[in-house]
């Protein structure tokens, strides 16, 4: 079974600076997609990144990129440029997808809160 | 606007009774629904999978005669937990591919207190 580790409870950076999350999973699969989920007080799950493991290319997204090295099996945020609305807990996600299609379920980390300082 | 519609988005009931919640697919089909539990200050657990037009796939661990999922139509999918109790209250969030546009959405999830 896959499992997703993410080490940091909690993290805190000031407004403006840049901060990393961290992640690691564990899968015996070559094919399968990893996310990282911001989910606000409002508890609304809102997608940040999405990573396919086939790329070698690093995902971003504006002030998000993710540093993905599949040897090591390591999916880590990082924020640039911090903002006040940045502050939210955050999943990381893996996905495996199947031949046939159609198991879009996800195996999430435990979280990392994030406070952003002004 | 949202795409995928859960309902309510919190319930109060007492111990002893069912609730109801039900995860809409606002703008396309999906014949595949998940639904997922998340305690307080903790991650989000898989619970199950809804199948449209047969039975859902239920999670190690998870009562299935607990928490009855019909999947009836290709936009609707529903969650009601049987007997609720104490330990029942959560919040739970739906989510729906929309493999068309290969996109997973998520519901705004429902708070249940189980008194």
């Amino acid at each position: 079974a896959q499992t997703v580790t993410q080490s940091q409870p909690e993290m805190s950076v000031q407004e403006a600076e840049t901060v990393t999350l961290s992640c690691t999973y564990d899968t015996s699969e070559n094919n399968y997609y990893l996310f990282w989920y911001k989910q606000p007080p409002s508890r609304q799950m809102i997608l940040v990144i999405r990573q396919e493991a086939y790329k070698q290319q690093n995902a971003t997204e504006n002030r998000f990129s993710v540093n993905f090295q599949k040897a090591a099996k390591s999916f880590s945020l990082k924020i640039s440029d911090s903002q006040l609305g940045d502050t939210a807990m955050y999943f990381c996600a893996f996905m495996k997808p199947t031949a046939q299609g159609g198991s879009e379920k996800l195996v999430f980390g435990k979280g990392t809160k994030l406070t952003v300082n002004p | 606007g949202a795409v995928v519609s859960q309902h309510p988005s919190w319930v109060i009931c007492k111990s002893g009774t069912s609730v109801k919640i039900e995860c809409r697919s606002l703008d396309f089909q999906a014949t595949t629904m998940f639904w997922y539990r998340q305690f307080p200050k903790q991650s989000l657990m898989l619970m199950a999978t809804s199948n449209e037009g047969s039975k859902a796939t239920y999670e190690q661990g998870v009562e299935k005669d607990k928490f009855l999922i019909n999947h009836a139509s290709l936009t609707l999918s529903t969650l009601t937990v049987t007997s609720a109790h104490p330990e029942d209250s959560s919040f739970y969030i739906c989510s729906a591919p929309d493999r068309a546009r290969g996109k997973l959405f998520f519901g705004s999830g429902t708070q249940l207190s189980v008194l």
